[in-house]
C-alpha cells in the first residue's frame, strides 16, 4: 500500500465551486505539505503543517485553505475555484528523524481542472 | 530565500550516452540539495540528496551528483542512459525542510 495517498486522483469542476483535496499518510510523519505543479514552474508550496496544531502559509496560499484533521490527514480546500487553479496538486510528508531527515515523500498527485 | 535554476527544460540523449542535467542554487546558508524524478502520472521520487559530508553523492538507478560550493552547482549525471530514465527531473534546495524550493524541471528524453 502507498505511504502517501491522495483523493481524488482527477477532478473536473466549474468556476466558483468549492473543492476539497484530501491527503492521508501511514508514514507516521509529523510534517505535511501541499504543493501545486504547473508546466515550466516546478512545484510551489501552498501550505505546510508541522503538527496538528500548526498551519503555515507557503509561497502561494491565496485562494486556498487547509485543515489538519489528524497527524495522518491534511486537506486542501479551494473555497471558490477559478480556472488558473487548474494544476497538478501534490501532498508530501517529512520527518526530522533518521536517515530520511529532510527528505520529502510525495503522494501520486491530484489533477484538478477548473472550467 | 533560496532558489534553484535548472538549465534546459528539455534534454535529449541517445540510449547509452552520458546524461547531464544541470542545477545551480542560491542559498544564504549551507544548503541541503536534492534531485527528484517524476515518471508519467506519478508523484516525485527521491533520486539522491546532499546534506553534509562527501560532496559526490550516489543515488538510485546509477545516478550521481556532485556538490560544488564554489560553483553553487549540483549537477546530476549518469554514465549511460537507459530508456527507462525518460522522465522529468527536479532539483531542489532546502535549509530547514519547511522551505524547500524546486527548480522548473528538466524533461529527459532517451532515444533508441
Amino acid at each position: 500500500d502507498a505511504d502517501v495517498t491522495q483523493t481524488p486522483r482527477n477532478r473536473i469542476t466549474k468556476t466558483g465551486k468549492r473543492i476539497m483535496l484530501e491527503c492521508s499518510q501511514t508514514k507516521g510523519h509529523d510534517r505535511m505539505y501541499w504543493y501545486r505543479q504547473d508546466p515550466g514552474l516546478g512545484l510551489r508550496l501552498i501550505y505546510y503543517s508541522f503538527d496538528v496544531k500548526d498551519i503555515n502559509k507557503g509561497e502561494i496560499s491565496d485562494g486556498y485553505s487547509v485543515s489538519r484533521q489528524a497527524q495522518a490527514k491534511f486537506s486542501l480546500s479551494l473555497e471558490s475555484a477559478i480556472p488558473n487553479q487548474t494544476a497538478l496538486y501534490f501532498c508530501a510528508t517529512s520527518d526530522l528523524a533518521g536517515s530520511s531527515y529532510n527528505e520529502q515523500f510525495f503522494g501520486p498527485g491530484t489533477r484538478l481542472t477548473v472550467l | 530565500a533560496q532558489s534553484v535554476t535548472q538549465l534546459g527544460s528539455h534534454v535529449s540523449v541517445s540510449e547509452g550516452a552520458l546524461v547531464l542535467l544541470r542545477c545551480n542554487y542560491s542559498s544564504s546558508v549551507p544548503p541541503y540539495l536534492f534531485w527528484y524524478v517524476q515518471y508519467p502520472n506519478q508523484g516525485l521520487q527521491l533520486l539522491l540528496k546532499y546534506t553534509t559530508g562527501a560532496t559526490l553523492v550516489k543515488g538510485i538507478n546509477g545516478f550521481e551528483a556532485e556538490f560544488k560550493k564554489s560553483e553553487t552547482s549540483f549537477h546530476l549525471t549518469k554514465p549511460s542512459a537507459h530508456m527507462s530514465d525518460a522522465a522529468e527531473y527536479f532539483c531542489a534546495v532546502s535549509n530547514n525542510n519547511n522551505d524547500m524550493r524546486f527548480g522548473a524541471g528538466t524533461r529527459l528524453t532517451v532515444k533508441p
